[in-house]
């Protein structure tokens, strides 16, 4: 099956630096990459995807990168926030596990005002 | 706006009663995950229905987990015997097709004394 692994487990910035969050995936099939955001205590909540037909993406201060030859896709944070504070987790699907995300580890980033 | 529901939201129970987990899926979507989350684990897929019909249920332990949709608008997740390692937060997710994003519900945190 899929295997998901993300660097750094933590990560400390201070406001309005840019933090970066790496995916690799081990299925070369999968087509479908989504970050979630999930704050303490709260649901993860979708904050970007991307598919395999796109290299980039973009969201006013958040995108993401994918490189299928490596297979590994990226998380780009700019201009931080105290607000961004949060645990973010990649997460891949499709190819052998149609329909069925599997989740890196996740990352406790921390913004410090 | 819409939301995927989830209760109880807090579960406290002794080890060997029986739990049982409500969701409702945003009313439309098709498709309903149940994960778990552990900080050891992280979040794990652990069965998914499309269309009420279960997809894939191989992340569940078959002895005492079982999962159901009864109708579109309700699934549950039931652990008989409830065992100590399973306390988590377990989450609900639903979606309009498979391949697509899912929404997470706000999660129901599970103790087993």
């Amino acid at each position: 099956g899929e295997n998901v692994e993300q660097h750094p487990s933590t990560l400390s910035v201070q406001e309005g630096d840019s933090a970066v969050i790496k995916c690799t995936y081990s299925d070369s099939a999968s087509n479908y990459f989504p970050w979630y955001k999930q704050e303490l205590g709260k649901r993860p909540q979708l904050i970007i995807d991307i598919r395999s037909n796109v290299g980039e993406k973009k969201d006013q201060r958040i995108a993401v990168t994918l490189n299928k030859t490596a297979k590994h896709f990226s998380l780009h944070i700019t201009e931080t926030q105290p607000e961004d504070s949060a645990v973010y987790f990649c997460a891949a699907m499709g190819g052998t596990s149609y329909g069925k995300l599997t989740f890196g580890q996740g990352t406790i980033l921390t913004v410090h005002p | 706006d819409a939301r995927v529901t989830q209760t109880p939201r807090h579960k406290v129970t002794e080890m060997g009663q029986e739990v049982t987990m409500r969701c409702q899926p945003i009313l439309g979507h098709n498709t309903v995950f149940w994960y778990r989350q552990t900080m050891m684990q992280g979040l794990e897929l652990l069965a998914y229905f499309r269309n009420r019909a279960p997809l894939d249920d191989s992340g569940m332990p078959k002895d005492r987990f079982s999962a159901e949709m009864p109708d579109a608008t309700l699934a549950t997740l039931k652990i008989q015997p409830s065992e100590p390692r399973d306390s988590a937060v377990y989450f609900c997710a639903s979606g309009l097709e498979l391949a697509v994003e899912q929404f997470f519900g706000p999660g129901t945190r599970l103790t087993v004394l």
